[in-house]
């Protein structure tokens, strides 16, 4: 029968390139960005989060940026690791309710 | 520490039965809160609850009950089981209700037939 998959974006990039994934959210009341990666079988893993007067933060290989005039955040994975396969998700919240809301999730492969 | 645990992993159920999925976090978070992800649809929030004794309805909470056992356990139940239900189910926790760093268990694959 037909194989209904799981249709994400999906980014495919070599070892050691660096990696852009992109997310566009909708609520202009959300004041707080994460970022979450999961691999196949797993529970989503934190990588980053961005308070919304921040522009810009880095972690270990990882840069988060946040655009709130256009409302777009990005994940920027330096030197990507075929490690770094996995499906990544964005989630924004508004501290008045302090629940996050997921993105639909982009996956990264890695070829080595 | 174990982290988050949720049983079981797998589960398959029939149209009309019923089952409860176990969590427990061992991290003495305050918050706890349950997803189901389905294919292309990310992570929907079903019910969480802030702190012991508490819980509220998330995103889409029709068909399923919780219980806040105590501080470090958060059932989810389904009581008439529906095909629509067939998903993973994740259980996080948070060390405070505005925390945005949330621990995710393993997951509880379940098919209902």
């Amino acid at each position: 029968g037909e194989n209904v998959g799981l249709h994400l974006p999906t980014l495919s990039v070599q070892e050691g390139d660096n990696s852009i994934i992109n997310c566009a959210y909708s609520n202009s009341a959300s004041d707080y960005f994460i970022w979450y990666k999961q691999e196949s079988g797993k529970g989503p893993q934190f990588i980053i989060d961005i308070r919304s007067n921040m522009d810009k933060r880095q972690g270990q290989r990882v840069t988060v940026l946040l655009n709130k005039t256009v409302k777009h955040l990005s994940l920027q994975i330096a030197a990507t690791q075929p490690g770094d396969s996995a499906v990544y998700f964005c989630a924004d919240s508004n501290s008045g309710y302090s629940t996050l809301t997921f993105g639909k999730g982009t996956m990264l492969l890695v070829s080595p | 520490n174990a982290g988050v645990t949720q049983t079981p992993k797998f589960q398959v159920l029939k149209t009309g039965q019923s089952m409860t999925l176990q969590c427990a976090q061992d991290m003495n978070h305050n918050s706890m809160y349950w997803y189901r992800q389905d294919p292309g649809m990310g992570l929907r929030l079903i019910y969480y609850s802030a702190s012991e004794g508490t819980t509220d309805k998330g995103e889409v909470p029709n068909g399923y009950n919780v219980s806040r056992l105590n501080k470090r356990e958060f059932s989810l139940r389904l009581e008439s089981a529906a095909p629509s239900q067939t998903s993973v189910y994740f259980c996080a926790s948070s060390q405070r209700h505005n925390s945005y760093e949330q621990y995710f268990g393993p997951g509880t694959r379940l098919t209902v037939t």
